[in-house]
Parts: structure tokens; sequence; C-alpha cells
């Protein structure tokens, strides 16, 4: 199957600044990758679908303008969290399709202070 | 759009017994209903797939059920060992494309 890296494994930041976290898929060509947030004890919401070369697709209720997704080449999509706050801690996880199922990344756990 | 619902929440069983978590999903376009293993901040781990072509699926101790009329799945664990104790997840999907979780539930299995 394919193997989805994510870096940073773990952030911790001040309020106010903004996180970039990278999705990258080490062995499979991916146009389209999904990402993930799962607050503690809940289950994982899809944010949005990330697509190359062309505008992520947002799911309703997350803004966009808040958290940027650039998927520049099949192999890499970012992340930013802008202007994180508290209540985006979170854990961020990202997953591709491969074939028959879903390849997830190891995730990121951000924490804003 | 698609929605999954799962019972239960929690589920404590003795090492040995049977378990079985159960999903219901809104959507008759879904055709893809993965289940997944959690264990704290980790990703999730497939287990065990179903297609909507198939109404069940075993994979030695683990085996998934799929009632398409009445968009119902299960998934059934028997001869519960401890380390199967983590947080099960069920999944709805079109065409293997985003997936829809369900809200998740705690096993413990205990010695």
């Amino acid at each position: 199957g394919a193997v989805v890296s994510q870096h940073p494994s773990w952030v911790i930041c001040k309020s106010g600044t903004s996180v970039k976290i990278e999705c990258r898929s080490l062995d499979f060509q991916a146009t389209t990758m999904f990402w993930y947030r799962q607050f503690p004890k809940q289950s994982l919401m899809l944010m949005a679908t990330s697509n190359e070369g062309s505008k992520a697709t947002y799911e309703q209720g997350v803004e966009k303008d808040k958290f940027l997704i650039n998927h520049a080449s099949l192999t890499l999509s970012t992340l930013t969290v802008t202007s994180a706050h508290p209540e985006d801690s979170s854990f961020y996880i990202c997953s591709l399709p491969g074939g028959n199922e879903q390849f997830f990344g190891p995730g990121t756990r951000l924490t804003v202070l | 759009g698609e929605n999954v619902e799962q019972h239960p929440s929690t589920l404590s069983v003795q090492e040995g017994d049977s378990a079985v978590i159960k999903c219901t999903y809104s959507d008759s376009a879904s055709n893809y209903f993965p289940w997944y293993k959690q264990e704290l901040g980790k990703r999730p781990q497939l287990i065990i797939d179903i297609r909507s072509n198939v109404g069940e699926k075993k994979d030695q101790r683990i085996a998934v059920t799929l009632n398409k009329t009445a968009k119902h799945f299960s998934l059934h664990i028997t001869e519960t060992q401890p380390e199967d104790s983590a947080v099960y997840f069920c999944a709805a999907s079109e065409s293997f494309q985003k997936l829809v979780f369900g809200t998740g539930t705690r096993l413990l299995v205990s010695p």
C-alpha cells in the first residue's frame, strides 16, 4: 500500500501564529488528498479535499481562509492553520485514496497555547 | 450529505467473548464501508472493509455484515483478546473517496 508521511508529528505554538503541516506521499502519486481533524475522544471529521493543481474543496463549517490548503505536486499537500487559537488544538490527519482503500498519514498533534 | 451513526459508544467484554458494533448510514450512494481500529495518538488502521455488492466478509476473528436495504453494517469480533482493546470506527464512502466516520466505539477487553 501507499506510504504517507506527515511533518511535523507534533507542534506547539503560541496563539495568533500560523502553523504549516505537510502531508507527503512517498511512493504513490495522488491527485487527491483528504485532511481530517480529530478532537480528543471524538471521531475524525473531514475538513477538506485537496486537489492537485486546483483549489481545495472545504466541508461545510470549515473556514477556507483559516485553513489554507496547497496541493502543488502529486506527492505533497500542505495545510496551514492561520492565526491559530487554542480551539484549533487537535490531531490533524491526511489521507489519500490508493486503489481500493484510503492510506492515512501518522497525524500531527497541534497544541496552541 | 452522508451521516453515519455508530453504537454502542463503549463496550466492555470479557476475554473470549464476542463483540458487536453496529453502524447505520444515510446515503444510498455509499458503496464502501471500512472499519478502523485506532490506538491512542495513532492513525486509524484498516481492519476490514466491505463493498456494497457483498453481504458479508470474514477475516479470521473479524467479520463484517452489510444490509443495504436497511443501510446497516456491523463489525463482529469473536474470541476477543486484551489486545483488541482500542477505539473502533466505522465509515462510509462513495467509490473509495472521502470517508464519513461514525462516532466511534471504545472496546475494552478484560482478561
